[in-house]
This record gives C-alpha cells, sequence and structure tokens, in this order.
C-alpha cells in the first residue's frame, strides 16, 4: 500500500530557531499534501493543504508566514516552523491521498 | 465551530466484548466518513470508512454505522482484543472542499484482558 514517510519523529529546538520537517511519499507521487497539528487529547486540526508547484493553502488562523510549507516536487513536502517559540511544541502530522488517506507516522515537537 | 464531535473520551471494555465508539457531526455537505485509529507518538491508520450513500459499511471485526438524519456514526468492534487499545478518531471529508478532512477529538479505547 502507499506509505507516506515523515522526518524526524522527535525534535527538540531552542526558542527563536526553525525547524524543518520533511513528510515524502516513497511509492507513489502526490500532487497533494496535508499537514496537521494536534495538541494533547485534542483532534487532528488541518494546518494547511500542500500543493505541488503551487502555494499552500492556509486553514483560518494558522500563519503562513510563520508554518512555511514547500511542495517542491511530486513525492516531497516541507514544513518549516520559522522562530519557534514554546507555544508551537506539537505533534504534527502530515498526509497525502493515494486511494484514501495515507499518513505520515508524525513529528513530536518541542521548543524549549 | 467543531463539526465533528466524539463526545466520550475515553471507554473501557473487556476482551471479547463489543466496543461501540460513537461520532456526532453538524456538517451536512459531509459525504464520507472515516475512522482512524492511533497509537501514542504515531501516524493515524486507516481502519474504515462509509460513504453518505450508505448506512452500513463491515470490514472484518469492524463496523461503521451511519444516520444520516440524525447525524451520527458509530464504529462497531467485535469481538474487541487488547491490541485494539488505541485512540479512535472519526472524520468527515467533503468532496467540495478539496479532499480536506475534519476530525473528531478522540476516543481512548481500552480493551482489557
Amino acid at each position: 500500500g502507499a506509505v507516506v514517510s515523515q522526518h524526524p519523529s522527535r525534535v527538540i529546538c531552542k526558542s527563536g530557531t526553525s525547524v524543518k520537517i520533511e513528510c515524502r511519499s516513497l511509492d507513489f507521487q502526490a500532487t497533494t499534501m496535508f499537514w496537521y497539528r494536534q495538541f494533547p487529547k485534542q483532534s487532528l486540526m488541518l494546518m494547511a493543504t500542500s500543493n505541488e508547484g503551487s502555494k499552500a493553502t492556509y486553514e483560518q488562523g494558522v500563519e503562513k508566514d510563520k508554518f512555511l510549507i514547500n511542495h517542491a516536487s511530486l513525492t516531497l513536502s516541507t514544513l518549516t516552523v520559522t522562530s519557534a517559540h514554546p507555544e508551537d511544541s506539537s505533534f504534527y502530522i502530515c498526509s497525502a491521498l493515494k486511494d484514501g488517506y495515507t499518513f505520515g507516522s508524525g513529528t513530536r515537537l518541542t521548543v524549549v | 465551530d467543531q463539526q465533528v464531535k466524539q463526545n466520550s473520551p475515553s471507554l473501557s471494555v473487556q476482551e471479547g466484548r463489543i466496543s461501540i465508539l460513537n461520532c456526532d457531526y453538524t456538517n451536512s455537505m459531509f459525504d464520507y466518513f472515516l475512522w482512524y485509529k492511533k497509537y501514542p507518538a504515531e501516524g493515524p491508520t486507516f481502519l474504515i470508512s462509509i460513504s453518505s450513500i450508505k448506512d452500513k459499511n463491515e470490514d472484518g471485526r469492524f463496523t461503521v454505522f451511519l444516520n444520516k438524519s440524525a447525524k451520527h456514526l458509530s464504529l462497531h468492534i467485535v469481538p474487541s482484543q487488547p491490541g485494539d487499545s488505541a485512540v479512535y478518531f472519526c472524520a468527515g471529508g467533503d468532496g467540495t472542499s478539496g479532499s480536506r478532512l475534519t476530525f473528531g477529538e478522540g476516543t481512548q479505547l481500552t480493551v482489557n484482558p
């Protein structure tokens, strides 16, 4: 079946630095990928829809300048959390659509 | 506006018994629904889906029921196994909104041996 690889699985960074999270479709091409964020004991909240070769579509309330999304190829989308702050600490998950939604394994970001 | 709600944050059942997880939605535009299972620090894995034109879909031990008039769906797991212990999310999708999914808050299922 379709596989989505997400890296890193866990990252700790200092406040003010930037962190890049990668999401790769391993055996299929994904023109569209989705980025979610999950706070503890809460729902997965869609942050943005990443479109290959064009700008991402951000959900209301998500700062596009803070959460930079690049979808430069059909198999790779990246989410960069810029100038990270402790409140950005969360679990970030990507997904791609291929005969259904396939999710990556998620990235636990901790900003200290 | 919480369009998908899972009102039970947790559920505990005995091994071999039936687990019933519930989900309510408010968005009439949803035309398909999915259930996902999630372990800690992992991404969700797909379990089962149902189109809005159906009222039941079955796959092995998992059955999803949809009551459109009540805007309610449920996931039945029978018989429940300890390995089923995880957080279960329901999600609604609207084909007109670019394949976006809206998730519920999740229900922690614990199956006791």
